[in-house]
C-alpha cells in the first residue's frame, strides 16, 4: 500500500498566523497526465471530511483562498496563509493514484 | 445541488447482517464512482472500496474483499454497503462519497453525512 506520512501530527497555531502541513508519499503520485493525484481534506469535529484541495494544488469550489496546496511526486504541502477560527479540525491528505487509495494519519490543528 | 444522504445509525450483534444505504441526487448517478470509507472512532479514514453504477464494476481494498459487498440500485439512485456477518471490529462510522473523475479531476468531492454502525459482542 502507498503510505502517506503527515507532519506534524499536532499543530497548535495562533489565529491570524500561517500554518503548513506536510504529506510525504511512499510512491510517486505524479501521473503520466501531469497531475499529482493527491487531495487534501479537513474534517471538523462531528462532520464528514470536506474537500479543500484536489490534484495537489487546485482549490475546491467554495474553499477560501487562504488555503493552498503545493508539491509534486512524493512531497506535498498544505498551507494556510492566515488561520481562522473555522479552520480548526483534522487535516488529511489522500492519494487516489494507487489502489488501495490511502489517507495520511491526520494533522490536528487547534489554537494555542 | 449534489447530495448524498445516508441511512441512519444501526446497532447489531456479532454475526448479524446489515445493509446501509447512500441515496444521491443532483447529478447523474450512473456516471460517477461511489466510494465507501470507514472511520473507527478516534482514528483516520480508510477507503474500503468503490463501485461504478454504469456497469456495476467494483474495486475493494484487499482487507475488505469478501468481508463486505458493494451494490447499487440504479432505479433509485442508491448505493449500498452490506455485511453478511458483522464483527465487533466493524463498529465505526461509514461514509459514502462521490468520485469526480472528470477531465482534470480525481477527487471524492461530495460526502454523505455518515452512518454509525455499532456491533456488540
Amino acid at each position: 500500500d502507498t503510505v502517506l506520512t503527515q507532519s506534524p501530527l499536532s499543530l497548535p497555531v495562533t489565529p491570524g498566523e500561517p500554518a503548513a502541513i506536510s504529506c510525504r508519499s511512499s510512491q510517486n503520485l505524479l501521473n503520466r497526465n501531469g497531475y499529482n493525484y493527491l487531495n487534501w481534506y479537513l474534517q471538523k469535529p462531528g462532520q464528514s471530511p470536506q474537500l479543500l484541495i484536489y490534484l495537489g494544488s487546485y482549490r475546491a469550489s467554495g474553499v477560501p483562498d487562504r488555503f493552498s496546496g503545493g508539491g509534486s511526486g512524493t512531497d506535498f504541502t498544505l498551507t494556510i496563509s492566515r488561520v481562522e477560527a473555522e479552520d480548526v479540525g483534522v487535516y488529511y491528505c489522500m492519494q487516489v493514484l494507487h489502489s488501495p487509495y490511502t489517507f495520511g494519519q491526520g494533522t490536528k490543528l487547534d489554537f494555542k | 445541488e449534489v447530495q448524498l444522504v445516508q441511512s441512519g445509525a444501526e446497532m447489531r450483534k456479532s454475526g448479524e447482517s446489515l445493509k446501509i444505504s447512500c441515496t444521491v441526487s443532483g447529478y447523474n448517478f450512473i456516471n460517477s464512482w461511489i466510494g465507501w470509507v470507514r472511520q473507527v472512532p478516534g482514528k483516520g479514514p480508510e477507503w474500503m472500496g468503490s463501485i461504478y453504477p454504469a456497469n456495476f464494476d467494483t474495486i475493494y481494498r484487499p482487507s475488505f474483499q469478501g468481508q463486505v459487498t458493494l451494490s447499487v440500485d440504479r432505479a433509485i439512485n442508491t448505493a449500498y454497503l452490506q455485511w453478511s456477518s458483522l464483527k465487533a471490529s466493524d463498529t465505526a462510522m461509514y461514509y459514502c462519497a462521490r468520485l469526480n473523475a472528470d477531465v482534470g479531476h480525481c477527487e471524492f468531492d461530495y460526502w454523505g453525512q455518515g452512518s454509525l454502525v455499532t456491533v456488540s459482542s
